[in-house]
């Protein structure tokens, strides 16, 4: 069965350092999205990506993030200078479409521990 | 804006018990999608179930059903039969289809199935 992957599954960084998340979709998704979950607490929205450009993104999504479909398969997230509070599980989501029934497949998630 | 609320942060039910995890939401739009996520203690997001808007029957998948009741904006999950298995973090999310491609997640109900 295809599947949403992730790497690494754990990362620890120190503050101030940057940090690249990578993730490869399903292949014949079109929609990509990344979601942080902060320990014990609920999964949030960060950004959604289509055709090569941003289509959406949180107020959590600032100037220290950017994401990248660097080649046909890859999709990553950037945090060009990390915090203390950017520790959380960072998943990266796609999906076929975004209408009706279309979900969205979860990969098994980086924590990211920013020391 | 969308809210998703899960009052119930802990349940607790016997193996071989059915349970309901209760969701309720909140949007203005007349177009949109409920999923029931589950996320075991390894930490990846699964997909259980999904019900729309338009949807005239309750979803069901296996052993997970979805009791819709659009007037109550609610969508709790049911799960039958408990299985030691079914003991995780189970989430409500919310996608609304007017051009936004992002999940809105409840905090998450944390089930424990006990033998």
């Amino acid at each position: 069965e295809p599947e949403v992957t992730q790497t690494p599954s754990h990362q620890v960084t120190q503050m101030g350092q940057e940090v690249i998340l990578r993730c490869v979709p399903i292949s014949n998704h079109l929609y990509f999205y990344w979601y942080r979950q902060i320990l014990g607490q609920k999964v949030e929205f960060l950004v959604s990506f289509y055709n090569n450009e941003i289509s959406e993104k949180s107020e959590i999504f600032d100037d220290q993030f950017s994401v990248e479909r660097p080649d046909g398969s890859n999709f990553t997230l950037k945090i060009r200078s990390t915090k203390l509070e950017d520790s959380a599980m960072y998943f990266c989501a796609s999906s076929e479409g975004w209408q009706g029934n279309t979900e969205a497949f979860f990969g098994q998630g980086t924590r990211l521990t920013v020391v | 804006a969308q809210k998703i609320t899960q009052t119930q942060p802990g349940m607790f039910v016997q193996e071989k018990e059915a349970v309901t995890l209760d969701c309720t939401y909140d949007t203005s739009d007349q177009s949109y999608g409920l999923f029931w996520y589950k996320q075991p203690s390894s930490g990846e997001m699964i997909f259980l179930i999904y019900q729309g808007s338009y949807d005239e029957q309750n979803a069901t998948e296996g052993r997970y059903s979805l009791n819709f009741q659009k007037a109550r904006k609610s969508a709790n999950l049911v799960i039958s039969a408990s299985q030691l298995g079914d003991s995780a973090m189970y989430f409500c999310a919310m996608r609304v289809n007017t051009g936004f491609q992002k999940l809105v997640f409840g905090t998450g109900t944390r089930l424990l199935v006990s033998p």
